[in-house]
C-alpha cells in the first residue's frame, strides 16, 4: 500500500468548513483513497472513499487532484462531535489481504466553539 | 442490526493468563479483522480472516491466536498475557469483493490491561 503524508494536528472554527490535506504520492492507478475517522476512545469510523472523481456523501466530500497525488477532505460544516482523529488511507478495492487497512498516525482535528 | 459486537468491553489480566476476546458480525461480511491500538498510535493489524475458515498473520501476530468457524464470529485468543499486550482492541468487518467499495465497520473494542 502506498504511504500517506498528513499533518499532526488542525483546528477549525464551529461552522466553519474543515479541509484536510493527505498526500499520497507513490498511488498505483488500482489503488483508492479511502478516509476514517476515530472519535476518542471509539472504533474508526468510515467516511468516504474515490478513485479519480470527487465524491460527495453525506458526511464530506473527497478531492481528489487530477494526478491522484493528495487529495482533501471537505468537512463542509464542522461541529464540535467532529473532533476525532482522521485517516488517510490508499489501498486497493480488492479482497483478500489487499482488504487489510494499514493506518498511520491521522490528523487530529480540533474544533472549536 | 447489531453491527459489530465486541466482548468484554473492559478486561484486566495478570501476566500468564489466557483469554479469548469476542467479535461477532451479522452483515454476512466474509472479511473480519483484529487490530491493537495502543496510546497515542494508529492501529496496527494482528490477524485477519477472509472467509470461514481461513485466517492469516497481520503486522503484529506474536502471542495472539485466532480462528474463523463460522461466518459470524472471529475470536481471538491470548496465549500467556504479558503486559506489552496491554492496549484497545478492535475488531473489523467488511465484505471481500463489492463494487461499491469495501469499507470496514468496527466494533466499539475491548480495553485489556495485563498487571
Amino acid at each position: 500500500d502506498a504511504k500517506t503524508t498528513q499533518p499532526t494536528s488542525m483546528d477549525c472554527a464551529e461552522g466553519r468548513a474543515a479541509n484536510l490535506p493527505c498526500n499520497h504520492s507513490t498511488i498505483s492507478g488500482n489503488e483508492y483513497v479511502y478516509w476514517y475517522r476515530q472519535i476518542h476512545s471509539q472504533g474508526p469510523q468510515y467516511i468516504i472513499h474515490g478513485l479519480k472523481n470527487n465524491e460527495t456523501n453525506e458526511m464530506a466530500s473527497l478531492i481528489i487532484t487530477e494526478d491522484r497525488k493528495s487529495s482533501t477532505l471537505i468537512l463542509p460544516h464542522a461541529t464540535l462531535r467532529d473532533t476525532a482523529v482522521y485517516y488517510c488511507i490508499v489501498r486497493f478495492n480488492y479482497g483478500g489481504s489487499q482488504g487489510n487497512l494499514i493506518f498511520g498516525k491521522g490528523t487530529k482535528l480540533s474544533v472549536k466553539p | 442490526n447489531a453491527g459489530v459486537t465486541q466482548t468484554p468491553k473492559f478486561q484486566v489480566l495478570k501476566t500468564g493468563q489466557s483469554m479469548t476476546l469476542q467479535c461477532a458480525q451479522d452483515m454476512n461480511h466474509e472479511y473480519m479483522s483484529w487490530y491493537r491500538q495502543d496510546p497515542g498510535m494508529g492501529l496496527r493489524l494482528i490477524h485477519y480472516s477472509v472467509g470461514a475458515g481461513i485466517t492469516d498473520q497481520g503486522e503484529v501476530p506474536n502471542g495472539y491466536n485466532v480462528s474463523r468457524s463460522t461466518t459470524e464470529d472471529f475470536p481471538l485468543r491470548l496465549l500467556s498475557a504479558a503486559p506489552s499486550q496491554t492496549s484497545v482492541y478492535f475488531c473489523a468487518s467488511s465484505y471481500s469483493t463489492r463494487a461499491s467499495g469495501l469499507e470496514q465497520y468496527f466494533g466499539p473494542g475491548t480495553r485489556l490491561t495485563v498487571t
